[in-house]
């Protein structure tokens, strides 16, 4: 059962428009999320994080909200750049008990910018 | 500064070998993770170490195992291969426990 899914596989957007980039979670004991941006052959860079006692965070041209009644987050990029083309993953943390910083991860979303 | 560096970046056995992975952490970080990622999925967590402690285990058989030397680097084992290990195995280290975790680009482990 995935606790954290990104239902886009794929996003295509145009250089400079907005893009806007979607997770859904199920569990409610996540305390902190993250995401992370793939380029092939290379590890994740992790991009921006949000706690989940906030609701917004922003860093540069990211932007990352949390709808923690909806179990919903998404990452803005503003403006849309051709070297932001990569894989997107959304991480959530479980902490609790002995187990902090575990994270899970979505599968990803493939963001393709236009020039 | 160096980034969290793994060894070897590809590897390639067969079915009933064992192999180890290993992992240096950026310089300072005491918390070392892995994941193991197959083709088309996100990463799936494996492990977590902090001074040397296990302080998590994911939904691995008992094949696999790892540890934390006193340097902080990490080895990863994992017994008995089988074909569904195929996958990208990612390191990663954050400065303590809660941290943003920082990746290594991985091991490419293809078993024939």
């Amino acid at each position: 059962d995935q606790q954290v899914k990104q239902n886009s596989p794929s996003l295509s957007v145009q250089e400079g428009r907005i893009s806007i980039l979607n997770c859904d979670y199920t569990n409610s004991m996540f305390d902190y999320f993250l995401w992370y941006k793939k380029y092939p052959a290379e590890g994740p860079t992790f991009l921006i994080s949000i706690s989940s006692i906030k609701d917004k965070n922003e860093d540069g041209r990211f932007t990352v909200f949390l709808n923690k009644s909806a179990k919903h987050l998404s990452l803005h990029i503003v403006p849309s750049q051709p070297g932001d083309s990569a894989v997107y993953f959304c991480a959530a943390r479980l902490n609790y008990g002995g187990s902090q910083g575990n994270l899970i991860f979505g599968k990803g979303t493939k963001l393709s910018v236009k020039p | 500064d160096a980034g969290v560096t793994q060894s070897p970046t590809h590897l390639i056995k067969t079915r009933g070998q064992q192999v180890t992975l290993r992992c240096s952490p950026i310089s300072g970080h005491k918390s070392v993770s892995w994941y193991q990622q197959v083709l088309g999925q996100g990463p799936q967590f494996i492990f977590q170490y902090y001074e040397k402690e296990e302080r998590g285990r994911g939904n691995f058989p008992d094949r696999f195992s790892a540890r934390q030397f006193p340097n902080y680097s990490s080895e990863l084992n994992v017994n008995a291969l089988l074909l569904g290990d195929s996958a990208l195995y990612l390191c990663a280290s954050s400065l303590v426990l809660g941290q943003p975790q920082h990746f290594g680009d991985g091991t490419r482990l293809s078993i024939l």
